[in-house]
């Protein structure tokens, strides 16, 4: 069982150019969230998914675009890299059946952006 | 100002001692609310929910003050182990399932 896997774990872009990050979890959970973790910021929830199909903003949403067109799937798209976005971004999910609610989350993606 | 605020420490304190960490946050609809350790460079992992009454798991003890806002962590008889950055969440605001994490609180357990 891998749990929430991310991929990739490190890239490197520079200014001006588009990546995603792909975050996939066979676990079934029904919610999915982007966050991002900076020095001194701790996590900052990007955009978060409740169902295939639907996403929401988050605290820090601008400069990211988030799809969720399968329930297992949570894509993190960056049109135009900005080193402001160099960060690493973590993905988690979490099943409505737990009742806490409880995250769990993937190993991470550190991006640089030059 | 962040909907979830933690002193940042770094809280050293020497093996055996207890520590207390404390939250505040600012939404006072959030129904959610857990302690998370993270080590460094890796991904945060559950420490424990956090539930009105307080509760305990081993060493650890999480209360929930809503009146106030803020939640607590006790760790007792400190371990080096223990090194750590401990966030606090607070989250579940009106159904949206929205979790927002602190700043995250450092503890290096000194030999």
């Amino acid at each position: 069982n891998a749990g929430v896997t991310q991929t990739p774990k490190f890239r490197v872009l520079k200014t001006g150019q588009s990546m995603t990050l792909l975050c996939a979890q066979d676990m079934n959970h029904e919610y999915m969230y982007w966050y991002r973790q900076d020095p001194g910021m701790g996590l900052r929830l990007i955009h978060y998914s409740v169902g295939e199909g639907t996403t929401a903003k988050g605290e820090v949403p601008d400069g990211y675009n988030v799809s969720r067109l399968k329930k297992q799937n949570f894509l993190l798209g960056l049109e135009s890299a900005a080193p402001s976005q160099t960060s690493v971004y973590f993905c988690a999910s979490s099943s409505r059946e737990s009742g806490a609610n409880v995250l769990t989350f993937g190993a991470g993606s550190r991006l640089t952006v030059l | 100002r962040k909907e979830v605020e933690q002193d940042p420490g770094p809280f050293n304190v020497p093996e055996g001692a207890t520590v207390a960490f404390n939250c505040t946050y600012s939404n006072s609809a959030s129904q959610s609310f857990f302690w998370y350790r993270q080590d460094c460079r890796k991904e945060p992992k559950l420490l424990m929910s956090v539930y009105s009454s307080g509760n305990e798991d081993g060493r650890f003890t999480a209360q929930l003050n809503r009146a106030s806002q803020y939640i607590s962590l006790l760790i007792r008889d400190s371990k080096l182990s223990d090194s750590a950055t401990y966030l606090c969440v607070a989250g579940g605001a009106s159904g949206t399932y929205k979790y927002i994490f602190g700043t995250g609180t450092r503890l290096k357990v000194l030999a």
